[in-house]
C-alpha cells in the first residue's frame, strides 16, 4: 500500500461547479497535511496547509481532514478554467523530517 | 521579495558529463530539499538538509551529491553515475523540517 494515495483522474467538472479531490494516508499518527496546486510545466504551488481534524477554508478552498479516517480531501468551489491543474497531497508522518508526496489528481474544469 | 530561485530553468549536457543545479533561497529557512520528477510522477526525494553543513540521503540519492555551506544555498550535483539524470529537479525549502515546504520555479535537466 503506497503511503499517500490519489485517485491519478482526470477529473472532469463543469465551471463553477464544485471540485472534490481526496487522498488517503497509510499512518495514523501522522500530523500535518499539505495540498499543493502544479500546473503543466510549472513547479509545485503550496494551496492549503492543515493540521487539526475538520474543515479549514481560505476563499474558494477548504481542506477536510479527518484522521480516523485517514483522509484529507479538498474542495474547489465555483471551479475556474484556470484552476485546471494536477493537485497534490503531501503528509508529514511523526517523527520523520520529509513530506510523503501523492502522484497527483489532475483537475481539468471545463467552459 | 522572499523566495527560491532555481538555475539555470533549462540544462542540457551530455552523457558522462557531472553538472551542478543551482538553488538558493531568501526565506530564512533552516531545511531545504531536492525532488526530481518525471513525466506523470509523483516528487520523490533525493536529499535534505536540516541545518548548514548537514544533509541526509532521501530515497533516490545515488548517483546525486550536495552540499550546505551556506543557509541560503543547497546546490545539486548530478553525477555521471546516475543512470537516468533527464527529469524536473525541484528545490525546496521550509522553516524547519515537518512543515510547509516551498518550491523553486525548477531545473528541467536533459542529458543526450
Amino acid at each position: 500500500q503506497k503511503e499517500v494515495e490519489q485517485n491519478s483522474g482526470p477529473l472532469s467538472v463543469p465551471e463553477g461547479a464544485i471540485a472534490s479531490l481526496n487522498c488517503t494516508y497509510s499512518d495514523r499518527v501522522s500530523q500535518s497535511f499539505f495540498w499543493y496546486r502544479q500546473y503543466s510545466g510549472k513547479s509545485p504551488e503550496l494551496i492549503m496547509s492543515i493540521y487539526s481534524n475538520g474543515d479549514k477554508e481560505d476563499g474558494r478552498f477548504t481542506a477536510q481532514l479527518n484522521k480516523a479516517s485517514q483522509y484529507v480531501s479538498l474542495l474547489i468551489r465555483d471551479s475556474q478554467p484556470s484552476d485546471s491543474a494536477t493537485y497534490l497531497c503531501a503528509v508529514n508522518m511523526l517523527n520523520t523530517d520529509k513530506l510523503i508526496f501523492g502522484t497527483g489528481t489532475r483537475l481539468q474544469v471545463f467552459p | 521579495d522572499g523566495g527560491i530561485t532555481q538555475s539555470p530553468k533549462y540544462l542540457f549536457r551530455k552523457e558522462g558529463q557531472n553538472v551542478t543545479l543551482s538553488c538558493e533561497q531568501n526565506l530564512n529557512h533552516d531545511a531545504m530539499y531536492w525532488y526530481r520528477q518525471d513525466p506523470g510522477q509523483g516528487l520523490r526525494l533525493i536529499y535534505y538538509s536540516q541545518i548548514v553543513n548537514d544533509f541526509q540521503k532521501g530515497d533516490i540519492a545515488e548517483g546525486y551529491s550536495v552540499s550546505r555551506e551556506k543557509k541560503e544555498s543547497f546546490p545539486l550535483t548530478v553525477t555521471s553515475a546516475q543512470k537516468n539524470p533527464t527529469a524536473f529537479y525541484l528545490c525546496a525549502s521550509s522553516i524547519v523540517t515537518g512543515y510547509e515546504q516551498y518550491f523553486g520555479p525548477g531545473t528541467r535537466l536533459t542529458v543526450t
